[in-house]
């Protein structure tokens, strides 16, 4: 177990609908990542926030979006959903977000669109 | 454009056996080198983390070797055991901020 939760575990909705993801770092941890993995691009980093503020910003389409939030959860909002959003969605967190921290991913959340 | 290339892209060896994993890269400017490991379903744990000035750091069985002239690493496991199954990424980043580019990982099994 990491310490990084991630809701839900699983999601089911259609092409069209709206989603969030909401993820939670370990304790103490500043910096929040996230990440999409699906079977045809692999992994691929999408955005990271460090205490709120946004610090990378990655292969996400202009349908996602993201925040933390002052407690320091995030949430990953997917809109106007198409089937190739269908993925598996990590969170992971780190202390400080710096490039050589090492980063602890959530289980994920596994994203079917219909 | 960057690039991270993996090989082999599946294997499978025997339990107790050592094998060796290849990641090849065209990152640049570099700034440093990860190695995953990922359980199927599960999210990915970090193994090692590596820089320019780093050409070997181990975790335990597993040891990565980093060649910043060529491009290259490898990451190497002793004495497999069956919970090594899984699938290992490599992550290199550049520049100064956290961009990953991701291998498409190898699918190592270990049969007893």
């Amino acid at each position: 177990d990491s310490g990084v939760t991630q809701t839900p575990k699983h999601l089911i909705t259609a092409t069209g609908q709206r989603v969030t993801l909401r993820c939670s770092p370990r304790s103490g941890d500043l910096s929040v990542y996230w990440y999409q993995q699906s079977l045809d691009q692999g992994l691929q980093f999408l955005i990271q926030y460090y205490n709120g503020e946004e610090r990378a910003k990655g292969n996400i389409l202009e349908r996602f979006s993201a925040q933390q939030f002052p407690d320091l959860h995030s949430e990953l909002n997917l809109s106007s959903l198409e089937l190739g959003d269908s993925a598996l969605y990590f969170c992971a967190s780190s202390v400080l977000g710096g490039v050589l921290e090492t980063q602890y991913f959530g289980p994920g959340t596994r994203l079917l669109v219909l | 454009k960057n690039q991270v290339e993996q090989s082999p892209q599946s294997l499978i060896i025997l339990e107790g056996k050592n094998c060796t994993l290849q990641c090849n890269y065209t990152v640049s400017p570099f700034s440093n080198l990860r190695w995953y490991k990922q359980d199927t379903g599960r999210g990915p744990v970090s193994l090692t983390i590596m820089t320019f000035s780093e050409n070997t750091k181990s975790n335990g069985r597993y040891t990565a070797t980093l060649d910043a002239d060529t491009k290259q690493s490898s990451l190497h496991i002793t004495a497999s055991q069956l919970s090594d199954s899984a699938s290992y990424i490599c992550v290199v980043s550049g520049g100064g901020s956290y961009i990953p580019t991701f291998g498409r990982g190898t699918s190592l099994i270990v049969h007893p």
